[in-house]
């Protein structure tokens, strides 16, 4: 059974500065690894997807990598901001009949001002 | 491009009473997902539908809990008979048909709450 851990479960950071979130996973049999950011009492807002082929993903200031044979994905993100703050969750697909996701419990990530 | 709709955003309800959600995914996905968020947790998978068919259901849901996919567009996802257990953040996604993406994409949730 996948198995999804997300370190740290919490992390407060001043503005400004350039952070990593961790995320690794028990299965290496994974399709493709996504990150979400989750606001307070709101849905989920993907961010990046990486497919099992690909090393990395960007958008604007986020880096996704992912080693697949290590288990094992990050989320860096320059030059952090207060608008930045919100929980964020690792979630890989295995497919081939597991189709759901399954998600880490996340990292709870507050930039002070 | 609306995205993935729920509705209702909130609801409350008595221990014992049946209710029922709407998820009306992306308009091309047709693929659609339910999953289930207690606080401090990520989310937990429900069900998936592929068009109108129902293809795999997690043991979570239980006898009390049925979902829908009609005609393959919208979905319902019913709870019976109500347990305080059963407070939580329901979510659905969509993803896409096409095989090399499978990107799933969420909407703004229903939250539950059972007295």
């Amino acid at each position: 059974k996948q198995e999804v851990t997300q370190i740290p479960a919490a992390l407060s950071v001043p503005e400004g500065e350039n952070l990593v979130l961790n995320c690794s996973f028990t299965d290496s049999a994974i399709y493709n690894l996504q990150w979400f950011r989750q606001d307070p009492g709101k849905g989920l807002t993907s961010l990046l997807l990486i497919q099992s082929s690909q090393r990395e993903q960007t958008s604007g200031r986020l880096n996704a990598s992912l080693d697949k044979s290590s288990g094992r994905s990050t989320l860096y993100i320059a030059a952090s901001q207060p608008g930045d703050s919100a929980t964020y969750l690792c979630a890989v697909y295995s497919g081939g009949g597991a189709d759901g996701l399954t998600f880490g419990k996340g990292t709870h990530l507050i930039i002070q001002p | 491009d609306t995205g993935v709709s729920q509705n209702p955003r909130h609801k409350i309800t008595k221990r014992g009473q049946n209710v029922t959600f709407r998820c009306d995914p992306i308009s091309e996905h047709n693929r659609l997902y339910w999953y289930r968020q207690t606080l401090g947790q990520g989310p937990e998978f429900l069900t998936y539908f592929q068009n109108e068919a129902q293809l795999e259901k997690s043991r979570l849901l239980s006898d009390r809990f049925s979902a829908e996919r009609p005609k393959g567009s919208f979905s319902t996802l019913e709870i019976q008979r109500t347990e305080q257990g059963d407070s939580a953040m329901y979510l659905c996604a969509s993803s896409s048909p096409d095989r090399a993406i499978r990107e799933q994409y969420f909407g703004p949730g229903t939250r539950l709450t059972v007295t």
